[in-house]
């Protein structure tokens, strides 16, 4: 099973709420990864966990909140966006960082979520 | 610092046609690893092939290849017999070991198949 999921897969939101994006992969990854991703943009790079601990932030602002519960699962819970937030969101896994064969190094993407900020 | 270039934004080729993205990248770094990722319109960004850069031979793929210039810095993709499912961005990206995990993404060219 190479599959990442996501859960929502639109989300709107105000300026004002709580909410949670969540990322799950059973593919025993022990790297798992979110993006920003804007329309005709490559993704951008917003935080790594690796062996379920925070290992790249890429000086993402306080409202994205990242948050690893185990090895399988990966929240990004958000608080006090802005519309400029509105995009879609990526999350990917990978075998980790340990090992040097060629197919540890592949991300596998999930299908996003796609925020929108009002 | 690595960078990845795309320099076609946009191209378009009748179904069964080949065509061949370019892609350049500019490193410091001897063992990485290249990839071209394929993201349909509002579908999942899966991968499409992948290349080792101490591996001479030219990954394939299907109707996928590569074209691999090491000392050129050069991986372009070759897509043979064109299909209309073949519509997609399709992203070059770089990573090596020594990069934190991280994935250089390039521009992405907007490839179109037509009827």
């Amino acid at each position: 099973d190479t599959e990442v999921t996501q859960t929502p897969k639109h989300l709107v939101m105000g300026m004002t709420n709580k909410k949670s994006l969540k990322c799950e992969q059973h593919m025993g990854h022990r790297a798992m990864y979110w993006y920003k991703q804007k329309a005709k943009k490559p993704p951008e790079l917003m935080f790594v966990y690796s062996y379920e601990k925070l290992s790249i932030n890429e000086s993402v602002p306080s409202r994205f909140s990242p948050e690893c519960p185990n090895s399988s699962l990966l929240n990004l819970h958000l608080h006090a966006l802005q519309p400029e937030d509105s995009a879609l969101y990526l999350c990917a896994s990978s075998q980790g960082p340990s090992g040097h064969a060629p197919g540890e190094w592949e991300q596998y993407f999930g299908p996003g979520t796609r925020l929108t900020v009002t | 610092a690595q960078t990845v270039t795309q320099s076609q934004p946009e191209m378009s080729v009748q179904e069964a046609e080949t065509v061949t993205l370019s892609c350049t990248y500019d490193t410091s770094e001897s063992n990485y690893y290249l990839f071209w990722y394929k993201q349909p319109p509002s579908r999942q960004m899966i991968l499409v092939i992948r290349q080792e850069a101490y591996k001479q031979q030219n990954a394939t793929e299907n109707r996928f290849s590569v074209n691999f210039q090491k000392a050129a810095k050069s991986f372009s993709l070759k897509i043979s017999d064109s299909q209309l499912g073949d519509t997609a961005m399709y992203f070059c990206a770089f990573t090596a070991p020594q990069g934190a995990q991280k994935l250089v993404f390039g521009q992405g060219t907007r490839l179109t198949i037509n009827p």
